[in-house]
């Protein structure tokens, strides 16, 4: 109950093309769901993040979609850009903010 | 702000050896996380600290490990004798209260143990 699942495992987009990585939950004490994003040699770093009290949020390009009733959100990266080229992680919490339970991570790679 | 400060970046080690890895959170920050990071398992949560104070060690994956915060700006992550198979990328992050909807972490120390 505590798995949180992402697909697909890796990903290559054109580039301008859209980037869909799509993630599961089961637990629905879980409140809080961001997206981080990590590039070679570095940390993840928080890209955008959901409460399930919204069914969309939009940040430029990268777009989260919620869907509570299935347990699902999505993050799109609409035209894709070879510097997005990163692994992407989803991410679910009980608890605002702590006790992360993070996707396996989704490689991407923006062909220019 | 310099950022979470991780230090070593990358330590290599035989096995049986202990192994200490250090980290300074953003100075303000009273949540600290540490984590692993592994082609197969992934990103996984292994202890948090809140105010200097364990809060939740249940993703330790042994008695191997081990993990103090002496005090709000220094933590350590133990490793006591170490194996090949903790050979990984730990991440240390960092958040506070009035943002606890970002963890910042920091770049992470690459562990090689042979």
């Amino acid at each position: 109950q505590q798995q949180v699942k992402q697909s697909p495992q890796s990903l290559i987009v054109q580039k301008g093309g859209i980037s869909i990585i799509n993630c599961a939950y089961e637990n629905t004490a879980f409140d809080y769901f961001p997206w981080y994003q990590q590039f070679p040699g570095k940390g993840p770093a928080l890209l955008i993040a959901i409460r399930p009290d919204v069914s969309e949020k939009k940040e430029g390009r990268f777009t989260i979609s919620f869907n509570k009733s299935a347990k699902q959100f999505s993050l799109h990266i609409m035209d894709s850009q070879p510097g997005d080229s990163a692994t992407y992680f989803c991410a679910a919490s009980k608890l605002w903010g702590q006790n992360f339970v993070f996707g396996p991570g989704t490689r991407l790679s923006v062909l220019p | 702000d310099a950022g979470v400060i991780q230090s070593p970046r990358h330590e290599v080690t035989e096995m049986g050896q202990e192994v200490t890895l250090r980290c300074k959170p953003i100075s303000g920050h009273d949540y600290l996380f540490w984590y692993r990071q592994t082609m197969m398992r992934g990103l996984e949560l292994l202890i948090y600290f809140n105010n200097n104070v364990p809060i939740d060690d249940s993703g330790m994956p042994e008695d191997r490990f081990s993990a103090k915060m002496p005090n709000a700006s220094f933590s350590t992550l133990k490793i006591q004798p170490s194996e090949p198979r903790d050979s990984a990328v730990y991440f240390c992050a960092s958040n506070s209260r009035d943002r606890a909807y970002e963890q910042y972490f920091g770049p992470g120390t690459r562990l090689t143990v042979t």
